[in-house]
């Protein structure tokens, strides 16, 4: 089993503050992607990194792809309480195989 | 443009009970998977299916749980004789391809007393 660890595992910080969650695996991926769930809903997809080194923005959010691949890591500049939730990672190839996740609370 | 659907949201079932749970794709995706979050395991995949296919069962339990997509209507994800342990979100996903892109329905949470 290609193991996925997230870290850190929970988080709560205050409205504002800027945070970086990880992705680290043993193995090399062919690509990740990155999922936000809130609570009583499903995964949604945030972003897709492919080429090692690569570094994608989605407004407040810097996803990095290390340049191994084999580990990644999601900025979050100035959070909002909307920030909330289970961010998961995971390996892609016919089926997912997700990381045992980091679930960030965002407090006013 | 609809989303995956999956219904019911909320499913109760006693012990020794069966569990139909039913997930109907995005319009134009032919490719269904199935996964499951337990509450200390994370979201892990179960199975990979294509209309009237079975492509990838390798994380099915052996017993009690099947799968499939029909030609037509929704793809069923079936627990037979269900045991407190089967209590989880199940969450149906589907792609038009083979390929990374997954769009995850809202999930059924299955609760078994």
């Amino acid at each position: 089993t290609q193991l996925l660890e997230q870290s850190p595992q929970f988080l709560s910080i205050q409205e504002g503050e800027n945070l970086t969650v990880y992705c680290n695996s043993s193995s090399v991926f062919s690509s990740l992607q990155w999922y936000r769930q809130e609570p009583g809903e499903g995964p949604v997809l945030l972003v897709t990194v492919v080429t090692g080194g690569e570094v994608k923005k989605l407004k407040r959010l810097t996803f990095q792809f290390g340049d191994a691949r084999k580990d990644s890591s999601l900025h979050i500049t100035a959070a909002q309480p909307g920030d909330t939730g289970l961010y998961l990672c995971a390996r892609t190839a016919s089926k997912l195989t997700f990381g045992t996740g980091t679930r960030l609370q965002v407090t006013l | 443009n609809a989303g995956v659907m999956q219904n019911p949201r909320h499913l109760v079932r006693r012990r020794g009970q069966e569990a139909r749970l039913r997930c109907s794709p995005m319009k134009g995706h032919s490719h269904v998977y199935w996964y499951r979050q337990l509450p200390e395991e994370g979201l892990k995949f179960m199975v990979y299916l294509q209309k009237e296919n079975i492509i990838d069962e390798s994380g099915m339990p052996k017993e009690r749980f099947s799968a499939e997509f029909p030609k037509e209507g929704p793809s069923i994800l079936r627990i037979q004789q269900v045991v407190r342990g089967d209590s989880a979100a199940y969450f149906c996903a589907s792609s038009p391809t083979q390929i990374y892109e997954q769009y995850f329905g809202p999930g059924t949470r299955l609760t078994v007393t």
